[in-house]
Order: structure tokens, then C-alpha cells, then sequence
């Protein structure tokens, strides 16, 4: 599986997008890109996932760049309980492995 | 409801004593997963398996031992060997069928101190 690159932290006030980057420089075609998040001391949460074009669901959008070597996750209106560490994880679809977390992007959403 | 249980949220264990973990999904997933969390760090696999009775080693898998004997349960030992087990356990599953993109559903956690 494609590695990962994201910021280590970020911060963003309540009530604005959160745009959070992630660098996938060596994806390769069939390679997914997945966003989980995880809250303080709880399992991780999927969020969203995408392939080639854009992605929207009730919790976020995704923005994959032409290339495919990096996207965007988006919150587009943030909330106090959108703090929390969001990973990026590249993958094939049928690897049967499991998802490879590095050490994601720890969100603070102030008030 | 449909999910993924881990329990029990909290556990205490003298050193050198073997402790089971347990995990238990009623989602009709043919994969699961273990992974470790220490503080500030991000998951490290530990096994999986993609059906009953077959499993494989993960990154760290060194010190514990998984079994999978039917479809809905994953339970996972830590063995004496594990020298520094105190840690987060986080159990998934996902459907992991060839050709399709699946997503993992994990259960909230168990935290495990050994003293």
C-alpha cells in the first residue's frame, strides 16, 4: 500500500470548513484513498472513501487531485466534536489487508 | 443493532499472566482484525483473518495469539511472552469481498494494564 503524508496538527474554529491534506505521491491506480477519524480513547470511525473523483456524504467531502497524489478531506462546517486525529489510508480494495494507520492529522475545532 | 463489542473496556493483569480479549461481531464480516495503540502513536496490526479458521500474522504479532473458530468472534490472547502489553486494543471487521472497496467497522476498545 501507498505511504502517507499529513500535517501533524491543525486547528480550526467552530463553524468553518476544515480542509485537511494528505500527500499520496506513489498511489497507484487501483489504490483507494481512505479518511477515518478517531475521537479520544474510541475506536476509529470511517468517514469517507474514493478512488478517482470527488466524494460527498453526510460527513464530509473528498477532493482527490488529478493526479491522484494527494486529496483533501473536508468538514465544511466544523464542530466541537470534529476534534479529534484524522487518518489518511491508501489501499487496494481486494489486498486483504487491513487498513495501515500512520499517526494522522490531530484536529482541534476551537470555539 | 448491528456492530462490532469489545470487553471489557477496562482490564487489570499481574505480569506474566495470560489475558483473553474479546471480540464479537454480528455484521456477517468475513475479516476482522487486531491492532495496539499506545499513547500518541497511530495502530500497529497485530493478526487478521478473512475466514473462520485461518489467520495471519500482522506487524507485531509477536507475544500474542488469535484464534477464529467462528465467523462472529476473534478473540485475542496476550501471552506472558508480550513484553510490554500495556496498551489500547482496538477490534474490526470489515466484508473484505475480492473487487469491492470495503470499509472497517471497529469496536470502541479495550484498554489493558498490566501490572
Amino acid at each position: 500500500d501507498a505511504k502517507t503524508t499529513q500535517p501533524t496538527s491543525m486547528d480550526c474554529a467552530e463553524g468553518r470548513a476544515a480542509n485537511l491534506p494528505c500527500n499520496h505521491s506513489t498511489i497507484s491506480g487501483n489504490e483507494y484513498v481512505y479518511w477515518y477519524r478517531q475521537i479520544h480513547s474510541q475506536g476509529p470511525q470511517y468517514i469517507i472513501h474514493g478512488l478517482k473523483n470527488n466524494e460527498t456524504n453526510e460527513m464530509a467531502s473528498l477532493i482527490i487531485t488529478e493526479d491522484r497524489k494527494s486529496s483533501t478531506l473536508i468538514l465544511p462546517h466544523a464542530t466541537l466534536r470534529d476534534t479529534a486525529v484524522y487518518y489518511c489510508i491508501v489501499r487496494f480494495s481486494n489486498s486483504g489487508y487491513a487498513l495501515n494507520f500512520g499517526k494522522g492529522t490531530s484536529l482541534l475545532v476551537t470555539p | 443493532d448491528g456492530g462490532i463489542t469489545q470487553s471489557p473496556k477496562y482490564l487489570f493483569r499481574k505480569e506474566g499472566q495470560n489475558v483473553t480479549l474479546s471480540c464479537e461481531q454480528n455484521l456477517n464480516h468475513d475479516a476482522m482484525y487486531w491492532y495496539r495503540q499506545d499513547p500518541g502513536q497511530g495502530l500497529r496490526l497485530i493478526y487478521y483473518s478473512q475466514i473462520v479458521n485461518d489467520f495471519q500474522k500482522g506487524d507485531i504479532a509477536e507475544g500474542y495469539s488469535v484464534s477464529r473458530e467462528k465467523k462472529e468472534s476473534f478473540p485475542l490472547t496476550v501471552t506472558s511472552a508480550q513484553k510490554n502489553p500495556t496498551a489500547f486494543y482496538l477490534c474490526a471487521s470489515s466484508r473484505d469481498r475480492t473487487g469491492e472497496d470495503t470499509e472497517a467497522f471497529f469496536g470502541q476498545g479495550t484498554r489493558l494494564t498490566v501490572v
